[in-house]
């Protein structure tokens, strides 16, 4: 199976901060990963799919990048609303496999 | 709008059986790849299992092979999880995933608010 890291497993920023999570992957993976978001009791919700397309409706300060083994999300200027947990996952090889998750929180 | 409503979840003992089913809406259900994705207490996501739009194909995470079973009843846009000799370990919020494609390769796009399945003596 593809292992998935994901640095860092945490982060405080403050509003308005530019914040980027790493993800890699064991093996290479094209650029077939997504990221998700999670907030504390809610089911995630896609933000990227295929490494750096936007989901529709998700705001354009979110973007993804990378392509192989390396893959970043950044968020170009963090809101309230963007404290959460994200999530990468690589679909390229059978079984997908997730990353561990890094959580942004209030500074 | 895509709606996954999963239902069948709750406390069962160790080694007991446990159903969940997810009821689709909003989108050609017949068209698209299904998962089941489980999330134990504080921890990340995992991915449980998935099934192709014909049923065709059809995968299981190691930890679950051999106990768990996926289906689909396409006619009645509804996923299903057939947990059997459920573990302690099993214990997790089990979340519906629509796949974005009709093959198991391929990404997550909308997910389900989850069921709760407790193993507990």
């Amino acid at each position: 199976d593809i292992q998935m890291t994901q640095s860092p497993s945490s982060l405080s920023a403050s509003v308005g901060d530019r914040v980027t999570i790493t993800c890699r992957a064991s093996q290479g993976i094209r650029n077939d990963l997504g990221w998700y978001q999670q907030k504390p009791g809610k089911a995630p919700k896609r933000l990227i799919y295929a490494a750096s397309s936007l989901q529709s409706g998700v705001p354009s300060r979110f973007s993804g990048s990378g392509s192989g083994t390396e893959f970043t999300l950044t968020i170009s200027s963090l809101q309230p609303e963007d404290f959460a947990t994200y999530y990468c996952v690589q679909h390229n090889n059978y079984p997908p496999t997730f990353g561990p998750g890094t959580k942004v929180d209030i500074k | 709008e895509v709606q996954l409503v999963e239902s069948g979840g709750g406390l069962v003992q160790p080694g007991r059986s446990l159903r969940l089913s997810c009821a689709a809406s909003g989108f050609t259900f017949d068209g698209y790849a299904m998962h089941w994705v489980r999330q134990a207490p504080g921890k990340g996501l995992e991915w449980v299992s998935g099934i192709s739009w014909s049923s065709s194909s059809i995968g299981y995470a190691d930890s679950v092979k051999g106990r768990f079973t996926i289906s689909r009843d396409n006619a009645k846009n509804s996923l299903y999880l057939q947990m059997n000799s459920l573990r302690t370990e099993d214990m997790a919020l089990y979340y519906c995933v629509k796949a974005a494609t009709s093959t198991l390769q391929g990404t997550f796009d909308y997910w389900g608010q989850g069921t709760q399945v407790t193993v507990s003596s």
